[in-house]
């Protein structure tokens, strides 16, 4: 149980295109989301939160007019880099949790970007 | 906020051995002590995981310990293989999960 999906798992764009990354829990409700960003050999840093049907609250330093993160549903979030430049190319992964009572948050496999 | 230290950021150990891996935190009201498992090119994955009204918690060759007093807690992995070897992560949570710098784990056969 508490599965957690990715898509795409990489993705590869031009500067100044725009790129959509989906979260979804798979055998469970998620109302709150996570998203994290990882660069290479470095701890995961964490960009928003995410709760169904609420806007994200984004952390300190973090553009939420670059990082657009739509949570429509119980079991997906959204995360769309805009305009992207290649500082934007990390791994990106998102968690769930599983209640709103419960701290336990469990992770997807993430999805590397890589803007040329 | 919150602020994790972990230590130390490489350990290498011999097949068998056991590993040990310390982490400090900043906010006293902190109250959920996960640590992850993160292999190359995948998402972090729950190992373990402590809240603060208990002091220690195991699960198979997997221990965590948490002293609230001190403010540091630590992940025991007993009887190490060479599967084992990877990233591993503490982090500290009070709503939301700070993380730990990362140890590189590395049990060689």
């Amino acid at each position: 149980g508490a599965v957690v999906s990715q898509h795409p798992s990489w993705v590869i764009c031009k500067s100044g295109t725009s790129v959509k990354i989906e979260c979804r829990s798979l055998d469970f409700q998620a109302t709150t989301m996570f998203w994290y960003r990882q660069f290479p050999k470095q701890s995961l840093m964490l960009m928003a939160t995410s709760n169904e049907g609420s806007k994200a609250t984004y952390e300190q330093g973090v553009e939420k007019d670059k990082f657009l993160i739509n949570h429509a549903s119980l079991t997906l979030s959204t995360l769309t880099v805009t305009s992207a430049h290649p500082e934007d190319s990390s791994f990106y992964i998102c968690s769930a949790r599983t209640g709103a009572s419960t701290d336990t948050q469990y992770f997807g496999p993430g999805t590397r970007l890589t803007v040329l | 906020g919150e602020n994790v230290e972990q230590h130390p950021s490489t350990l290498s150990v011999q097949e068998g051995d056991s590993a040990v891996i310390k982490c400090t935190y900043s906010d006293s009201a902190s109250n959920y002590f996960p640590w992850y498992k993160q292999e190359l090119g995948k998402g972090p994955q729950l190992i373990i995981d402590i809240r603060s009204n208990v002091g220690e918690k195991k699960d198979q060759r997997i221990a965590v310990t948490l002293n609230k007093t001190a403010k540091h807690f630590s992940l025991h992995i007993t009887e190490t293989q060479p599967e084992d070897s990877a990233v591993y992560f503490c982090a500290a949570s009070y709503g939301k999960l700070t993380f730990g710098q990362g140890t590189i784990l590395t049990v060689h056969p």
